[in-house]
């Protein structure tokens, strides 16, 4: 079974710094894809970042991007100029489409503060 | 409007009682989604959809029945609540296997 793994319960961060949140992921999969999605105070699930496994280039999203090492299977996101707004839970998924309907796969995320 | 919409936002609820958790899609999308949220655990999967009349059981489907009359319409029921099961409950759907998943809004449910 496929697993995904977030080893920073917690994180912080400076205004306008960069912070980078870990993700691995366990899978014999070959093709699949890997998100970020961002969790604030309301609740709602936004989703932040998705990547191609059989796309060699990381995904970026204006001031979020990822470092996708695929023979390592980890997925790092980088947020680049820090902003209060970006104080969140974290969530890292994966996803295969081979296998029919499956769903999301997610780590148990990392809590980010970001300090004026 | 168009979207995912979930109902109650909040609701408590008694040890034994049966409760329903609604989910309603505006797109027809054909996957839908239930997961529970707990700290320390992330988001876990109940119970999942393919299609109208097609559903699988998640990781955790232990006490809960859905149902999927309608493609737009995915309700998720607690056929005797246990305190077990106080959790934020999120509904999910998707167009496609290698799609993202559009999350409603969540309830959140406490089991008194």
């Amino acid at each position: 079974a496929q697993t995904v793994t977030q080893s920073q319960p917690e994180m912080s961060v400076q205004e306008a710094e960069t912070v980078t949140l870990s993700c691995t992921y366990d899978t014999s999969e070959s093709d699949y894809y890997l998100f970020w999605y961002k969790q604030p105070p309301s609740r709602q699930m936004i989703l932040v970042i998705r990547q191609e496994a059989y796309k060699q280039q990381n995904a970026t999203e204006n001031r979020f991007s990822v470092n996708f090492q695929k023979a390592a299977k980890s997925f790092s996101l980088k947020i680049s100029d820090s902003q209060l707004g970006d104080a969140a839970m974290y969530f890292c998924a994966y996803r295969t489409p081979l296998s029919g309907n499956t769903p999301l796969v997610f780590g148990k995320g990392t809590r980010l503060s970001v300090i004026a | 409007d168009a979207g995912i919409t979930q109902s109650p936002r909040y609701k408590i609820t008694e040890t034994g009682r049966q409760v329903t958790l609604m989910c309603h899609q505006t797109w027809s999308h054909s996957y839908m989604f239930w997961y529970r949220q707990d700290l320390g655990h992330g988001l876990r999967l109940i119970y999942y959809s393919a299609a109208a009349d097609i559903t699988d059981k998640g990781e955790v489907p232990d006490g809960y029945v859905v149902s999927r009359s309608k493609t737009e319409n995915f309700p998720l029921t607690l056929e005797s609540a246990t305190r077990s099961q106080t959790s934020v409950y999120f509904c999910a759907s998707s167009e496609s296997v290698a799609g993202s998943g559009t999350f409603g809004s969540g309830t959140r449910l406490t089991v008194v």
